[in-house]
C-alpha cells in the first residue's frame, strides 16, 4: 500500500544544532506539505511544494527550509534549533490542489521535536 | 481573529446520544471544506468533505452555509470509538492552502 512516512518519530536535540526531518510519501503526489501542531494554534503551515525544484514559503516558515529533488522526499530542515521549535511536525501529501472539489491530504504519524 | 475557528470543548456525549458543532471560516475566496479527525499524539485523517448541498456518511452529516460562512458535523448514536477531536479544514486553491481550526474535542462515555 501506498504511504507517508516520517523519520525520526522522536528527536530531542540541543539549542543551535541543525535538525533534519524526514518525509517520504510512495503515493506519486506532485504536493507535499509541512505542518506545526503546538497547543492553542492547530496546525499551521511551514512549507510547501507542487513538484520537484518547487518550494513555497507558508505562514510560519522562518528558522525553516525545505527542498525538492524528487517526487518522494520533502525534508524539513532547522537551521538552528531553538526552543520555539518544539513542536509536533506533520508531513502530508495530496493528490491535487485544494480549491473547489478539493482532494484529501493524507499525514505522516509526525516526529515529535524537543529543543533543549 | 483566527481564519478558522471552532469551539475547542470538550463536548461530553453519552453513549448513543447525537452531538453537533460548528466552525467558522473568515475568508469568503474559501472553496474546498473538510472535516479531519484526529486521534491523541496521532496523525489527522479525512473523516468527510462537505459539499454545498450537505452529505451525510453514515452516523456523520455534515453542513456547509457559504452565507454564513460556517460549516457543521452532526453524530449520531455516538460510540465510545467516536472519542477523538475533530479539526475543521477550510482549503482555497490560491497558494494551494490548508487552514486548520484548532480542532473540537469530544469525549463519549459510556
Amino acid at each position: 500500500d501506498a504511504e507517508i512516512t516520517q523519520s525520526p518519530r522522536h528527536k530531542i536535540t540541543e539549542t543551535g544544532r541543525q535538525v533534519t526531518l524526514a518525509c517520504h510519501q510512495t503515493w506519486n503526489h506532485n504536493n507535499m506539505f509541512w505542518y506545526r501542531q503546538d497547543l492553542g494554534h492547530g496546525l499551521r503551515l511551514i512549507h510547501y511544494s507542487y513538484g520537484v525544484q518547487d518550494t513555497n514559503k507558508g505562514e510560519v516558515s522562518d528558522g525553516y527550509s525545505v527542498s525538492r529533488s524528487n517526487t518522494e522526499d520533502l525534508p524539513l530542515t532547522l537551521e538552528s534549533a531553538a526552543s520555539s521549535q518544539t513542536s509536533v511536525y506533520f508531513c502530508a501529501s495530496s493528490e491535487s490542489g485544494f480549491g473547489q472539489g478539493g482532494t484529501e491530504a493524507f499525514f505522516g504519524q509526525g516526529t515529535r521535536l524537543t529543543v533543549v | 481573529r483566527k481564519e478558522v475557528e471552532q469551539d475547542p470543548g470538550p463536548f461530553n456525549v453519552p453513549e448513543g446520544a447525537t452531538v453537533a458543532f460548528n466552525c467558522t471560516y473568515s475568508n469568503s475566496a474559501s472553496q474546498s471544506f473538510f472535516w479531519y479527525r484526529q486521534d491523541c499524539r496521532k496523525e489527522p485523517k479525512l473523516l468527510m468533505s462537505v459539499y454545498s448541498s450537505g452529505n451525510e456518511d453514515g452516523r456523520f452529516t455534515a453542513q456547509l452555509n457559504r452565507a454564513s460562512q460556517y460549516i457543521s458535523l452532526l453524530i449520531r448514536d455516538s460510540k465510545l470509538s467516536d472519542s477523538a477531536t475533530y479539526l475543521c479544514v477550510v482549503g482555497k486553491a490560491a497558494g494551494n492552502k490548508l487552514t486548520f481550526g484548532g480542532g473540537t474535542r469530544v469525549l463519549v462515555k459510556p
